[in-house]
């Protein structure tokens, strides 16, 4: 199947600072993307669409400013958590769409704000 | 609105033997996709075995079925001869054909496999 990297797979930082997750299919390109965010067992929760080359698509209640998404190329997609607080601590999950409208997801980041 | 409903938070099997993980989803569109996908300890998403909603015929991947009822909107999972890496949340997921648009998922199944 194809293949869906994440980085960094985990992230502690001070509380206010920024920190950037990246997405990328690493054999095949995506011309679209997803974020998620996942409490303890609990199911995903889409945060935004990100297409190539245009703007995200973000979700209801879904900060656009906190949460900034840039899908530069078709490989590659990032996501910004900006100005963290301890409340944005979750696991993140990226997938991106393959063949035949099957989505593969990347290993996710658990991100741990101080 | 579409909608995707898993009746079942746990379900437990013993190792060797058959479960069957239940899914309905709501829906008015008549071309989509739908999904198993796995989640273990790990917390990456493995995706087990898809379905387009066009087919009659049940997927089916080794040890891993389907039961596609269109009409029922319903799709549950079965699981033969059950492995203990079998064990995680599974997860199952709804999505419209050619829209570019999200998937929706329903709230998972945790499966334990008794050794």
């Amino acid at each position: 199947g194809a293949v869906v990297s994440q980085h960094p797979s985990r992230v502690i930082c001070k509380s206010g600072t920024s920190v950037k997750i990246e997405c990328r299919s690493l054999d095949f390109q995506a011309t679209t993307m997803f974020w998620y965010r996942q409490f303890p067992k609990q199911s995903l929760m889409l945060m935004a669409t990100s297409n190539e080359g245009s703007k995200a698509t973000y979700e209801q209640g879904v900060e656009k400013d906190k949460f900034l998404i840039n899908h530069a190329s078709l490989t590659l997609s990032t996501l910004t958590v900006t100005s963290a607080h301890p409340e944005d601590s979750s696991f993140y999950i990226c997938s991106a769409i393959e063949y035949q409208e099957t989505q593969y997801f990347g290993p996710g980041t658990r991100l741990l704000v101080l | 609105a579409q909608t995707v409903t898993q009746s079942q938070p746990e379900m437990s099997v013993q190792e060797a033997e058959t479960v069957t993980l239940s899914c309905t989803y709501d829906t008015s569109e008549s071309d989509y996709y739908l999904f198993w996908y796995k989640q273990p300890p790990s917390r990456q998403m493995i995706l087990v075995i898809r379905q387009e909603a066009y087919k009659q015929q049940n997927a089916t991947e080794n040890r891993f079925s389907v039961n596609f009822q269109k009409a029922a909107k319903s799709f549950s999972l079965k699981i033969s001869d059950s492995q203990l890496g079998d064990a995680a949340m599974y997860f199952c997921a709804y999505r419209i054909s050619n829209t570019g648009n999200q998937f929706y998922f329903g709230t998972g199944t945790s499966l334990t496999v008794i050794p």
